[in-house]
């Protein structure tokens, strides 16, 4: 089935470094979703990208979706404490939509 | 955007019980969905809920482990059926719309079998 795969598993950054993380397919997908997750809560949608060369911008973060459809990145600048969390990628084809492995963003004190 | 809400937001069980979690949204929505995500582990896709039929499950997912009802457009119930100690996972129910493309996610129930 349809898999992503999403990198680095986990970063470890000084407050105020930008940040960068994206994910990869084999397949194709319509739409992509950047994603974060605190601890105890469920996933909000960060920025949805619908357009292959499509590139958003949401306060700090940018995120742009691959032209070939496989592939999006998504990027953070002058990180700040509340960035930390789990963040996904997650891919929609059909009407189903699946999720990254995630990647954990640490900030260093 | 959709708001959800989810019942209970956690829960401790014995194994061998069921434990039936609600979905409310604040909004009528056609597609809503179950996800399972196990400790430090991704999201991964029950079953989509089918309002007036039954759910389409994901490969590994039966109706009789989880068991969903549709009754209408803003509501859902995802039961886990039979505990064991396997199933303690955080369980998300998730709406989609936006022309059905971005979807939205409960707080989540996290649940610990015992």
């Amino acid at each position: 089935g349809q898999q992503l795969n999403q990198s680095p598993q986990s970063m470890f950054i000084q407050e105020g470094e930008d940040v960068s993380m994206n994910c990869t397919s084999s397949s194709i997908f319509n739409t992509w979703l950047w994603y974060k997750q605190d601890p105890g809560e469920g996933p909000v949608l960060l920025i949805a990208l619908y357009k292959a060369g499509e590139l958003t911008s949401n306060g700090r973060l940018t995120a742009q979706f691959g032209i070939t459809r496989k592939d999006s990145f998504l990027n953070i600048s002058a990180s700040i404490p509340s960035d930390v969390g789990i963040y996904f990628c997650a891919g929609r084809w059909d009407d189903k939509i699946i999720f990254g492995k995630g990647t954990r963003l640490h900030i260093l004190p | 955007s959709a708001v959800i809400s989810q019942k209970p937001s956690r829960d401790i069980c014995q194994r061998g019980t069921s434990l039936t979690i609600q979905c409310q949204v604040d909004s009528q929505v056609t597609m809503m969905f179950w996800y399972r995500q196990q400790p430090g582990q991704s999201l991964t896709l029950i079953a989509t809920a089918n309002q007036g039929s039954e759910a389409t499950y994901e490969s590994g997912f039966v109706i009789d482990k989880f068991p969903i009802s549709r009754p209408n457009l803003t509501f859902s119930t995802l039961t886990v059926s039979n505990m064991s100690p396997e199933d303690s996972s955080i369980y998300l129910c998730s709406v989609m719309t936006g022309g059905n493309t971005e979807a939205f996610f409960g707080q989540g129930t996290r649940l610990t079998v015992v």
